[in-house]
């Protein structure tokens, strides 16, 4: 019940944009997206809720997609900064408050100049 | 303001020895996570607690055990280490459960077993 992520690694020069997506085969209450820079602990960016409400990054967006669970995060005008692994984080329906997230398997991206 | 402090950041063991990870927050979070992450698997949930007091199962919690006796604390440990233990694990906490809240995460620990 992992979400699969695509895709799995994408370089980037300066400037240009980039869209991951995250898919799940549950029913999702929210989808949670981190980044994460090598040695480093996961950052929040962004999160998305059944309904439509957003949470998170100014320079950063994303779509949630609730019918097919799924959800794409756009990284426009790349920044080197941006580079690092990318995970969503996704919570079912029925979780019961926990806040338990399942995540995917990570997109690398590499921003070159 | 430290957030979420993990102790100790590296740490090498023998197969069969215990050990306890600690992770401290301070930002007076209810929820708290413990998390494994490998090469190419992401991260993956061991063990989570919703309060002082409740500790629940995630996907891989067999080898591990948690307690949470204090609200700001949340202890993960290994009683008998094996080599399939080796990974980098991470604690995170948010304010509640709703989806609604992100999670913080601490720096984590490298935690190799020979």
């Amino acid at each position: 019940q992992q979400p699969v992520q695509s895709p799995q690694a994408v370089i980037l020069r300066e400037g240009e944009d980039a869209v991951i997506n995250c898919s799940s085969s549950k029913a999702l209450y929210s989808v949670h997206w981190y980044r994460q820079k090598h040695g480093e602990a996961p950052v929040f960016l962004m999160i998305l809720l059944k309904g439509g409400e957003q949470k998170g990054h100014e320079k950063i967006s994303a779509s949630f997609n609730e019918k097919k669970q799924q959800s794409s995060l756009y990284l426009t005008a790349s920044q080197l900064s941006y580079s690092g692994t990318y995970f969503c984080g996704t919570e079912k329906v029925g979780s019961s408050n926990t806040g338990k997230l399942i995540f995917g398997q990570g997109t690398t991206l590499q921003v070159k100049p | 303001n430290a957030g979420v402090t993990q102790t100790p950041k590296f740490r090498v063991l023998k197969t069969g020895q215990s050990m306890t990870l600690l992770c401290a927050q301070d930002m007076n979070h209810e929820y708290m996570y413990w998390y494994r992450q490998d090469p190419g698997m992401g991260l993956r949930l061991i063990h989570y607690s919703v309060g002082e007091g409740t500790t629940a199962k995630g996907e891989v919690p067999d080898g591990y055990n948690v307690s949470r006796l204090k609200k700001q604390n949340f202890l993960l440990g290994l009683e008998s280490a094996a080599p399939s233990q080796t990974s980098v694990y991470f604690c995170a906490s948010s304010p509640q459960g709703l989806g609604n809240q992100p999670q913080h995460f601490g720096d984590g620990t490298r935690l190799s077993i020979l």
